[in-house]
Formats: C-alpha cells, structure tokens, sequence
C-alpha cells in the first residue's frame, strides 16, 4: 500500500561512478518531483514532471538526467558521481495544481566516497 | 519569487508545554502555505496545509497554524508537546510555477 516509494534507500559508491535512483507512486498522480536534500537538511527542488514531460528544470548539473518512462515513475540518473552529489534525494508526486499536496517518498541517502 | 524563513534552527521544549514554530513567508502570488514533518531517517510528511478560506488550520497530531496576512506568517502551534513530536518540522510555500519552496527547517526536541 506505498504510496510513494524510492530505491535503493541507500547507496554508496566511488567518485566517478554512474548511478540510478527509482520512484514510482501508486497514488494516481500526474506530476512527480525530485528534491535534494543537504547536510545541513535544506530542501530544494531538481525536477518536476507532468505527464512524462519536464515542467521544472532547475540549476542542475547536466551529470543529472530525470527519465520519466510512464506518469507512475520518475527515475533521476547521475553520472560521473562526484562528492559534492553526497545528499538525501527525495521523490515526491501531486496532482499539478499550487494547492495539492506533494506526497514525498522515504529518500535515497546517497554516499559517494 | 516565493520565500520562507523560519526563526529558530532549533526548538526545545519540556514533555507537555507548548510547541511554537515560527513561519514567515514572502510570497508575489496568494500563497499557498504548507508545514511537513520529517521523523529521523524517513520522508517529510504533511502536518496540514492553507490554501484558502478559514485561517485557522488544524491538521494531524493536534497541530495546527494561523495564516496571518498582514503579518505575513504561518506559525506551527501544539497545546502541549509529546515525546513523539521530536522531529524535523518545515514550513513550505507554494510558486505559481508549482515549485514548493522549503524554509530551513526547525528541529523540534522534548524534554521529559
């Protein structure tokens, strides 16, 4: 009965290192998003899809690439992992409207040493 | 552009005395306010939201928040604390490009 469900919950890899972070909801949503979360526990927004097209596209390095195969799954991709990438990468999924909801999935804790 | 500040990186209160966690917004648009809660270790968690109508907003776990627009804020209150509320707590608003934008966050720990 997840809702919003992301794996691995954690990953840990070497500098320079490709890897992938799953999402999918069950909730019926249209919209999808991934945030990152610092060390200082800062949230920010990455990307955002709407019905498996890009509407949010904020400064991100292009080593990351959001891949939306359905409106149920939002997969973030980084390539050549560098340390700074170290964070908490949370999805979340809402209908696309400023007053609903954004449900957020359990995080990825993503080490790169 | 929409923005939150929330006082206080850090709130500690005994078991059973009020909980107050401070919100202020600036917002171009009607905001959308919005207060998560993010337990050790797991996802953030809606504790209630205003979007219009009554500006007194109850939400789970005996939370609730005035929206104050004249005062531009959205402050988090509980009557009285539990030892369960030790959390992460963020205030959001909502842009009209559908972005929510996050405060700093607040750490909530209750003493016994």
């Amino acid at each position: 009965d997840t809702a919003v469900s992301q794996t691995p919950k954690y990953l840990v890899t070497q500098m320079g290192n490709d890897k992938s972070i799953k999402c999918e909801q069950n909730l019926g949503h249209d919209t999808m998003y991934w945030y990152k979360q610092d060390s200082k526990k800062f949230l920010k927004i990455m990307f955002s899809y709407n019905n498996k097209e890009l509407i949010i596209n904020e400064t991100v390095p292009n080593r990351f690439s959001p891949k939306s195969p359905d409106k149920a799954h939002l997969n973030l991709h980084i390539n050549s992992l560098e340390l700074g990438d170290s964070a908490v990468y949370f999805c979340a999924s809402s209908h696309l409207d400023r007053e609903e909801t954004q449900y957020f999935g359990p995080g990825t804790r993503l080490l790169v040493l | 552009a929409q923005s939150v500040t929330q006082l206080g990186s850090h709130v500690s209160v005994s078991e059973g005395a009020l909980v107050l966690l401070r919100c202020n917004y600036s917002s171009s648009v009607p905001p959308y306010l919005f207060w998560y809660v993010q337990y050790p270790n797991q996802g953030l968690q809606l504790l209630l939201k205003y979007t219009t109508g009554a500006t007194l907003v109850k939400g789970i776990n005996g939370f609730e928040a005035e929206f104050k627009k004249s005062e531009t804020s959205f402050h988090l209150t509980k009557p009285s604390a539990h030892m369960s509320d030790a959390a992460e707590y963020f205030c959001a608003v909502s842009s009209n490009d559908y972005k929510l934008s996050f405060g700093a966050g607040t750490t909530v720990t209750v003493r016994a």
